[in-house]
């Protein structure tokens, strides 16, 4: 069975703080897709990243980090030095090679001026 | 212009009533989505479609029919509508695996559906 976990329901930090939100998933599939979206209040889903089974290095873009760590489970998103327009839902997602996608329950995440 | 399109974006339906959301794509996507979001649950999948003429259930699917008869168009169906149900559901689309775009999701504006 597949399953994405968000333990964070709410994060709140102040602008310039540096936020990690955590993303532990489940799959028995070798071959396997991750994602991070960023749902801001306007309700749109915006795509952020995506990374395969198979490609475990990390990745920087601008203040975003990722970190993918097959050995937990794991792949966390950083953002440096947040910003208040960086308010927004962030959800983690895995799809499978049979096509199947889910989402994590997603975190809110508050940056205050 | 390209991409997802729902309708309705607003319903209010009596328990008991059906109705069908539409979702239609122009991107000559094959796999479609429908999620429905709830508060403090996220996103969750009803049932997905990897290609014209199939369907297949995700994780939540009951109450929930769905048809793709058209490879633009993947409809969600509520036969007799219940509280439960009121949510705000979204379409999504991307291409198959190997084909440009393939890990981008292209979401609707999403449908708010109240039962009272």
């Amino acid at each position: 069975a597949q399953k994405v976990t968000q333990a964070q329901t709410e994060i709140s930090v102040v602008e310039k703080e540096d936020v990690t939100l955590d993303c532990v998933y489940e799959t028995r599939d070798t071959t396997y897709y991750l994602f991070w979206y960023k749902q801001p209040p306007s309700g749109e889903l915006v795509f952020l990243i995506r990374r395969n089974s198979f490609d475990e290095q990390n990745e920087i873009s601008g203040r975003y980090s990722w970190n993918f760590q097959k050995s937990t489970s794991s792949f966390n998103f950083t953002i440096t030095a947040s910003q208040v327009v960086d308010s927004a839902v962030y959800f983690c997602a895995l799809r499978s090679n049979t096509g199947k996608l889910i989402f994590g329950q997603g975190t809110t995440l508050q940056v205050k001026p | 212009n390209a991409g997802v399109t729902q309708t309705p974006k607003f319903r209010v339906l009596k328990t008991g009533q059906s109705m069908t959301l539409l979702c239609a794509q122009d991107m000559n996507h094959e796999y479609m989505y429908w999620y429905r979001q709830d508060p403090g649950m996220g996103l969750r999948l009803i049932h997905y479609s990897v290609g014209e003429g199939t369907t297949a259930k995700g994780e939540v699917p009951d109450g929930y029919n769905v048809s793709r008869l058209k490879k633009q168009n993947f409809l969600l169906g509520l036969e007799s509508a219940a509280p439960s149900q009121t949510s705000v559901y979204f379409c999504a689309s991307r291409s198959p695996q190997g084909v440009s775009g393939a890990n981008v999701l292209t979401f609707g504006a999403g449908s708010r559906l109240t039962v009272l």
